[in-house]
């Protein structure tokens, strides 16, 4: 079945330096999103990308599908504490139907002031 | 305005009970979903309703698991006979649109089977 791999599992940063996320799929993806997930609570929906070699930006955020839309990434610009979190990447493969998401593990973020 | 609701917010089971979850969409959302998150892990696909059809039910883990949204709002995922692998937060999500594009997550239930 597909897969969906993120790395890194864990990264610790200083306020203000940058934060890069990958995600890697098995399977060529019809769109990926991102939802950012604070301790304790649920995710929050943050961007969907569709087409092949998409960059979108929100803010500090950049996200990008790669040319294969096997891949992406989410590069956060000068982090503040209130980044933290866990971002997941999550996919939906190319024939399957619309609700079907399928998740990566996830990246914890921690930012030290 | 209210935003995805589910309740219990904790459900503790004795291992073989049977357990209802509820979830109440955004008002007029036309799809639902619900995933099952383990500690540390992504949320992982269970299944998903357009309305009160229920288009993929692909993720249900067993056939003890049984998920209804019978007028197209309001839906239950019912366990039965539950065993301690089922302990997890269960989250349900709903999207406005035919074609999903970002779901909205309730907090989710967290079930804990002993």
């Amino acid at each position: 079945g597909q897969q969906v791999m993120q790395i890194p599992q864990y990264q610790h940063v200083q306020e203000g330096e940058d934060f890069t996320t990958y995600c890697n799929s098995s399977t060529t993806l019809s769109n990926i999103q991102w939802y950012k997930q604070r301790p304790g609570g649920h995710p929050v929906f943050l961007i969907q990308l569709v087409k092949s070699g998409e960059v979108k930006k929100q803010k500090r955020l950049t996200f990008q599908f790669g040319e294969a839309k096997k891949n992406s990434s989410l590069h956060i610009t000068a982090t503040q504490t209130t980044d933290v979190g866990t971002y997941f990447c999550a996919g939906r493969a190319s024939g399957t139907s619309y609700g079907k998401l399928t998740f990566g593990q996830g990246t914890i973020l921690t930012v030290h002031p | 305005g209210a935003g995805v609701s589910q309740s219990p917010r904790y459900k503790v089971a004795k291992r073989g009970q049977d357990v209802a979850l509820r979830c109440d969409p955004i008002s007029g959302h036309v799809s639902l979903f619900w995933y099952q998150q383990a500690l540390g892990q992504g949320p992982e696909f269970l299944t998903y309703f357009q309305n009160e059809a229920q288009l993929d039910k692909s993720g249900l883990p067993s056939d003890r698991f049984f998920a209804e949204r019978p007028e197209g709002s309001v839906s239950t995922l019912k366990i039965q006979r539950t065993q301690q692998e089922d302990s997890a937060v269960y989250l349900c999500a709903s999207s406005l649109a035919l074609r999903p594009e970002a779901l909205h997550f309730g907090n989710g239930t967290r079930l804990t089977v002993t």
